[in-house]
């Protein structure tokens, strides 16, 4: 099966421009997840969507940052406008339902974003 | 959620068996230990996860002792290949928003 795809793999804009990543998750997983890594920090958690619903987008930095997910298939995730310290790689990552077991990410390859 | 403590940095070389330990002394009833691999460029893939005693698979085993506080990976007969970053996760079902990611352990195999 396809992995989860992320597009553009490398951005690099200006300060106070405007950049949208795209996540496509694997068919039919309904969770989808937004993480960042600032370098030589940790991954953090930015948001989750179960299909099209924002489940919790307590890890948003502020709100320059729009998430979307129209249709509950892939998802954009805009910066506008850009600040230096958004620099960094972007992840997405989804999964299945979890019953049992848990914690179970399929990660694309990063967004990596640098804003000059 | 608990935090996990793992060391920064490992060193083995092509043929050994490694194994990285990670504890977490404040793991609840119903979370779950999950060991992800990252490689340069790459986003991290999972490789391994147990609740408890112990769990193997192609790729690695995963050691649970009976208090849950810590658990180890281990990979064995490591080759260059190997050289990526290793992260030790816990957490319940439903909560990966919530995971705490840490640095993880970077691990060089050498020639």
């Amino acid at each position: 099966e396809a992995g989860v795809t992320q597009f553009p793999s490398h951005s690099v804009i200006e300060k106070g421009q405007t950049v949208t990543l795209r996540c496509d998750p694997i068919s039919g997983h309904d969770n989808l997840y937004w993480y960042r890594r600032v370098m030589g920090k940790e991954i953090k958690f930015l948001l989750h969507f179960v299909k099209e619903s924002k489940q919790d987008e307590s890890g948003m930095p502020n709100n320059r940052f729009l998430a979307e997910r129209t249709g509950g298939t892939y998802s954009t995730l805009k910066v506008q406008p850009a600040e230096l310290e958004d620099s960094g790689v972007y992840f997405c990552a989804s999964s299945q339902p979890s019953f049992s077991g848990a914690n179970v990410l399929t990660f694309g390859a990063g967004s990596r974003l640098t804003v000059l | 959620l608990a935090k996990t403590t793992q060391p920064i940095s490992m060193d083995s070389y092509e043929g050994q068996e490694v194994n990285i330990t990670c504890s977490h002394n404040n793991i609840a009833t119903n979370d779950y230990i999950t060991w992800y691999q990252q490689f340069p460029s790459q986003g991290p893939r999972f490789i391994i996860q147990g609740y408890k005693t112990k769990v193997t698979n192609e790729v690695a085993s995963l050691f649970i002792p009976a208090d849950r506080k810590s658990s180890t990976l281990s990979l064995p007969r490591v080759s260059l290949s190997d050289t990526a970053v290793y992260y030790c996760l816990v957490g319940a079902a439903g909560n990966n928003r919530k995971l705490i990611w840490g640095l993880g352990t970077s691990l060089a195999v050498n020639p």
